[in-house]
């Protein structure tokens, strides 16, 4: 089984602090991602990363910056967290290939809040 | 209209029936369809995808698609309370693999 690990499952910020959420699996997948998870929102994609030091801008990456530099890791930073960034953010991966039966394995997920 | 459409619910079953829910996307060309569960204050778990038409059946679980009517259907033989759960429809175009839209998702009550 693809075991994705998130470093936290809940943390609290202050406005204005740099956070940093970890990411890490164990199945030398190309692809990772991060997601983000609101009521009546659904999971929108924050970015993703295809290979070490690759990344491409999901739908919303305002706010965001992310980091890999190596295969099994990916980081997500929020530069200057804010009160509308409290949210469950998801890590998940993916083998990489033309493979549209592939899905996508989520991390146990991480509650920010920023007050 | 959004890509992926799923009635929020609740829906509500006694426990040993069957549990039905259904997923609507926007793109006929869409190549294939997960199932996710997602208990409340976790994170997505795979329950299955299917590509092709018909019937795709893992234990309790059946999921159909039908391309001409652009919907896939989750169902669940013999519901247990612990399957109450949000259940999240994700669809992958096949033009980026690497790029899934989901659903809101249905919340699911198996009542005792």
């Amino acid at each position: 089984d693809v075991k994705v690990t998130q470093s936290s499952r809940y943390l609290v910020k202050r406005t204005g602090e740099k956070v940093f959420l970890e990411c890490v699996q164990d199945m030398d997948h190309e692809n990772m991602f991060w997601y983000r998870q609101d009521p009546g929102l659904g999971l929108r994609l924050i970015y993703f990363s295809y290979d070490v030091k690759m990344k491409e801008k999901g739908d919303i990456p305002e706010g965001y910056s992310v980091s890999r530099e190596k295969k099994e890791r990916f980081s997500l930073i929020l530069e200057s967290a804010s009160t509308n960034q409290t949210s469950m953010y998801l890590c998940a991966c993916r083998p990489t290939g033309p493979f549209f039966d592939s899905p996508l394995h989520f991390g146990n997920g991480t509650r920010l809040t920023v007050t | 209209q959004k890509e992926v459409e799923q009635n929020s619910g609740p829906l509500s079953v006694p426990e040993g029936a069957i549990a039905s829910l259904n997923c609507t996307y926007s793109d006929r060309g869409s190549q294939s369809f997960f199932w996710y569960r997602q208990y409340s204050g976790k994170s997505p778990e795979l329950i299955m995808f299917i590509y092709s038409n018909g019937d795709k059946e893992d234990g309790r679980f059946t999921a159909q698609l039908n391309k001409a009517s652009q919907y896939v259907s989750l169902l669940i033989r013999d519901s247990q309370p612990s399957d109450s759960a949000t259940y999240l429809c994700a669809v992958n175009k096949g033009d980026n693999f690497n790029k899934f839209y989901f659903g809101s998702g249905t919340k699911l009550n198996v009542k005792p």
